[in-house]
């Protein structure tokens, strides 16, 4: 079945550095893509997002690719900062037709001092 | 405050015995889900509301069920149906189904 995955599970990266997450889609009709970040014992927040009309969108210190050839999308997050350990989640969406939000299985970020 | 309020924080459980977890949320979102997240794992959707009086099973959906009688309220029964309850289950709401979704604190459920 159509999935949305992830290439790494765990990514450790010294505290300054820029981190890169990845994120692979399968479903050719997903056209929005939101990012969560999830601390231990909490509900996901809310990063940012992303609609197929667009390749890339920036936020405060994170920006999101969208390569729909490869069907793959990445989070960058610039100058990491402790408080960035945790665990990171694409989710696709369709826009029209059955609208369920599928999340793909994380990737657990650590960034070391 | 504004936001999604999910209770209580932890629950146990008896084998055999149903369990109603609560969600309310004073966004006024009219998209209302349910989510299980097994350790180490991404959520599966269990069951989603995307209006009052209608839900739609979600990729899990069986040994659970809901209901969506307020447009605040989005309760989720674990019925002794569900043969593996213990995990931690994730409420969240959207404007629609196809805006971002806010997600509450979560309920861990554990079986003893």
């Amino acid at each position: 079945g159509e999935s949305v995955g992830l290439h790494l599970p765990t990514l450790s990266v010294q505290e300054g550095d820029n981190s890169i997450i990845n994120c692979a889609y399968s479903n050719s009709a997903s056209d929005y893509f939101i990012w969560y970040k999830q601390e231990s014992g909490k509900g996901p927040q809310f990063i940012i997002d992303i609609r197929s009309n667009m390749d890339k969108r920036q936020g405060q210190r994170v920006t999101v690719l969208l390569n729909k050839t490869v069907k793959h999308l990445s989070l960058q997050i610039a100058a990491t900062q402790p408080g960035d350990s945790a665990v990171y989640f694409c989710a696709e969406n369709r826009l029209q037709g059955a609208q369920k939000l599928v999340f793909g299985q994380g990737t657990r970020l650590t960034i070391n001092p | 405050d504004g936001g999604i309020t999910q209770s209580p924080k932890y629950l146990f459980r008896k084998e055999g015995q149903n369990v109603t977890l609560s969600c309310e949320q004073n966004l006024n979102h009219d998209a209302m889900y349910w989510y299980r997240q097994d350790p180490g794992q991404g959520l599966r959707l269990i069951y989603y509301s995307q209006i009052v009086n209608d839900f739609q099973k979600g990729d899990i959906a069986e040994g659970y069920s809901v209901s969506r009688e307020k447009k605040e309220s989005f309760p989720l029964t674990v019925t002794s149906a569900q043969k593996n309850p213990t995990a931690f289950y994730l409420c969240a709401s959207s404007i629609t189904t196809n805006t971002e979704a806010f997600f509450g604190q979560g309920t861990r459920l554990t079986v003893v």
